[in-house]
């Protein structure tokens, strides 16, 4: 099946650094990946849309040039906190989508096991 | 935009019973409609998922059906096991275009 990793799996930081996070699918090629933030307790939130070779789609609210998006690969996309602060602390969770997918609307998106920041 | 309500956000059952989960959409044009299980302190599972040209689907112990008139659509899990406790997602969108989580259950087996 398809298979998505993050790196690293927790995180960290003091305030004012900033953070690189990975998603890589290990078994398919996914022309899109997409970041999601988690709170304790809540939905899923998605931050931003990442296609490879071309800028981030980013969602209302969040900002471009705190959460850098890289897709540089059609197996890897990096999340990188910038400046972080003790309220960017979450579960930041990326997924990826197989484009090979032919059956139906082909939108299955595959999650990486996620990543705990702190921000102290 | 799409927006997805789910209910009820905790659930228990005995060990053995049926869980429900149960959920709306309002676009009209969504058609494909995942399901995912999120163990605590991991990213979520696709479970099962539906498309909008299939009323029910089941998978072992695991169904999903869809009323695309009423725009509602449900999680069944028979014979539940604790290792069914989780927190569930239904997740609805069109196409290509983004996936809308609805809020999240808390499933609770109790054994």
């Amino acid at each position: 099946g398809a298979v998505v990793s993050q790196h690293p799996s927790w995180v960290i930081c003091k305030s004012g650094t900033s953070v690189k996070i990975e998603c890589r699918s290990l078994d398919f090629q996914a022309t899109t990946m997409f970041w999601y933030r988690q709170f304790p307790k809540q939905s899923l939130m998605l931050m931003a849309t990442s296609n490879e070779g071309s800028k981030a789609t980013y969602e209302q609210g969040v900002e471009k040039d705190k959460f850098l998006i890289n897709h540089a690969s059609l197996t890897l996309s990096t999340l990188t906190v910038t400046s972080a602060h003790p309220e960017d602390s979450s579960f930041y969770i990326c997924s990826a989508r197989d484009y090979r997918t032919t059956s139906g609307s082909g939108n299955e998106q595959f999650f990486g096991p996620g990543t705990r920041l702190t921000v102290l | 935009g799409e927006n997805v309500e789910q209910h009820p956000s905790t659930l228990s059952v005995q060990e053995g019973d049926s869980a429900v989960i149960k959920c709306t959409y309002s676009d009209s044009a969504s058609n494909y409609f995942p399901w995912y299980k999120q163990e605590l302190g991991k990213g979520p599972q696709l479970i099962i998922d539906i498309r909008s040209n299939v009323g029910e689907k089941k998978d072992q112990r695991i169904a999903v059906t869809l009323n695309k008139t009423a725009k509602h659509f449900s999680l069944h899990i028979t014979e539940t096991q604790p290792e069914d406790s989780a927190v569930y997602f239904c997740a609805a969108s069109e196409g290509y275009q983004k996936v809308t989580f609805g809020t999240g259950t808390k499933l609770q087996v109790i054994p």
